[in-house]
């Protein structure tokens, strides 16, 4: 089915240790984004890229990096996880951003 | 920056009533796009309605229609006869208009508000 799709959907880290969140999809969709969900905070943008090839911040981008590897897929690096970042992770995409795509959300917990 | 506003944490409403949800936003552009998304517990981020910030007319689909009041910077979701189904988290989003358009698509993403968790008791 076409859509965004988000792997893993749960991971558990200790922190300090790394992990890349990845995300693809077959839209043929231009922009990506990385969203972050806390309870409360409603989701918050971390890293989008426009198209294959750019790639800027968001709201919150302190402790990730990403890569926008082709068009169709757009990767979130932890290089040193914290408790901070436990959080629910978003990949959306969009193709003029008349309508937007969401992956089905990775939940990460930093313990 | 844009702001979105959703000042309802929870709201509780009776199977069949109708109830609305609020979203008010704070923006200085004249062109831009508002819309709604349904969180069910399956995480899934579900559109609901979009309006066209250019466009009079409030938006509609089937059971869900908004107000937009865009002089107010207000936008709210109406949901008319209730269904268990509906229960989950709304949230209102912002979309720029303009930064979509000179940055060839993708700048800022959307803005979403804080979440409206929607209870139906049956």
């Amino acid at each position: 089915n076409a859509g965004v799709t988000q792997t893993p959907k749960f991971q558990v880290l200790k922190t300090g240790q790394s992990m890349t969140l990845q995300c693809a999809q077959d839209m043929n969709h231009n922009s990506m984004y990385w969203y972050r969900q806390d309870p409360g905070m409603g989701l918050r943008l971390i890293y989008y890229s426009a198209s294959e090839g750019t790639t800027d911040k968001g709201e919150v981008p302190n402790g990730y990096n990403v890569s926008r590897l082709n068009k169709r897929e757009f990767s979130l690096r932890l290089e040193s996880a914290a408790p901070s970042q436990t959080s629910v992770y978003f990949c959306a995409s969009t193709e003029g951003g008349y309508g937007y795509t969401f992956g089905s959300g990775t939940r990460l917990t930093v313990v | 920056a844009q702001t979105v506003t959703q000042s309802q944490p929870e709201m509780s409403v009776q199977e069949a009533e109708t109830v609305t949800l609020s979203c008010t936003y704070d923006t200085s552009e004249s062109d831009y796009y508002l819309f709604w998304y349904k969180q069910p517990p399956s995480r899934q981020m579900i559109l609901v309605i979009r309006q066209e910030a250019y466009k009079q007319q409030n938006a509609t689909e089937n059971r869900f229609s908004v107000n937009f009041q865009k002089a107010a910077k207000s936008f709210s979701l109406k949901i008319s006869d209730s269904q268990l189904g509906d229960a989950a988290m709304y949230f209102c989003a912002y979309r720029s208009s303009v930064l979509f358009m000179y940055s060839g698509g993708g700048a800022d993403g959307l803005t979403f508000g804080k979440g409206t968790h929607l209870i139906i008791q049956p």
